[in-house]
């Protein structure tokens, strides 16, 4: 079975600071890794994921994401902080097999709030 | 402009009063799911479809029904609706295959009394 922990339901940052919104997966199978984000109001868009290749992955708006397999952690990172990033993310796992319905499963998200 | 289309934004009904919230995809998705968001619990697939008359359960499927009579429309109907189904609900779709990506809709307030 595949889930995937959020550490920190809530992360408040000043603008210009680094945001780092952590990530931890389970899964027996190799996975698929993504981070949704969603701004008030609407609904969840892709900001970068992980399915083979190189482990750093870097995502629209300045976002980027380390697959670390030993550490089971997939965190999202930027180096600096814009008021604009304040929104809620998720982090979601789905299996790398073809086959079959391959099911997203979601963290329960962390709001991120940027103060001035 | 690919989008995936959800009606209405926002609902209040009571208790008991079947609603139909519709959901349409102009992307030629084969899979298409419903999930309700909750604090604290993330987003839980109530329903998925992986194609024209192929429709399963998800994690929280009781209360709800689906059909999927077209690739492009996936309704979900409340037949008797209760206060604990009040929540925000999302449509998506996506190519089928694993690392696809899931596009969503704009979300549905939905409020029962």
């Amino acid at each position: 079975a595949q889930s995937v922990t959020q550490l920190g339901s809530h992360v408040s940052v000043s603008e210009g600071a680094l945001v780092l919104l952590r990530c931890n997966y389970s899964s027996s199978v190799p996975p698929y890794l993504f981070w949704y984000v969603q701004y008030p109001n609407q609904g969840l868009q892709l900001l970068l994921k992980y399915t083979t290749g190189a482990t750093l992955v870097k995502g629209i708006n300045g976002f980027e994401a380390e697959f670390k397999k030993s550490e089971t952690s997939f965190h999202l990172t930027k180096p600096s902080a814009h008021m604009s990033d304040a929104a809620e993310y998720f982090c979601a796992v789905s299996s790398a097999f073809s086959g079959g319905y391959n099911k997203l499963i979601f963290g329960a998200g962390t709001r991120l709030a940027v103060h001035p | 402009e690919a989008q995936v289309t959800q009606n209405p934004r926002y609902l209040i009904t009571v208790t008991g009063k079947k609603l139909t919230v519709t959901c349409s995809q102009n992307m030629n998705h084969e899979y298409m799911s419903w999930y309700r968001q909750d604090p604290g619990l993330g987003l839980r697939q109530i329903y998925y479809s992986m194609n024209v008359e192929v429709t399963d359960k998800g994690d929280v499927p009781e209360g709800y029904k689906v059909s999927r009579k077209e690739k492009r429309n996936f309704p979900l109907i409340l037949e008797s609706p209760s206060p604990n189904q009040t929540s925000l609900y999302f449509c998506a779709s996506r190519l089928q295959g694993a690392g696809t990506e899931a596009f969503f809709g704009q979300g549905t307030r939905l409020t029962v009394v």
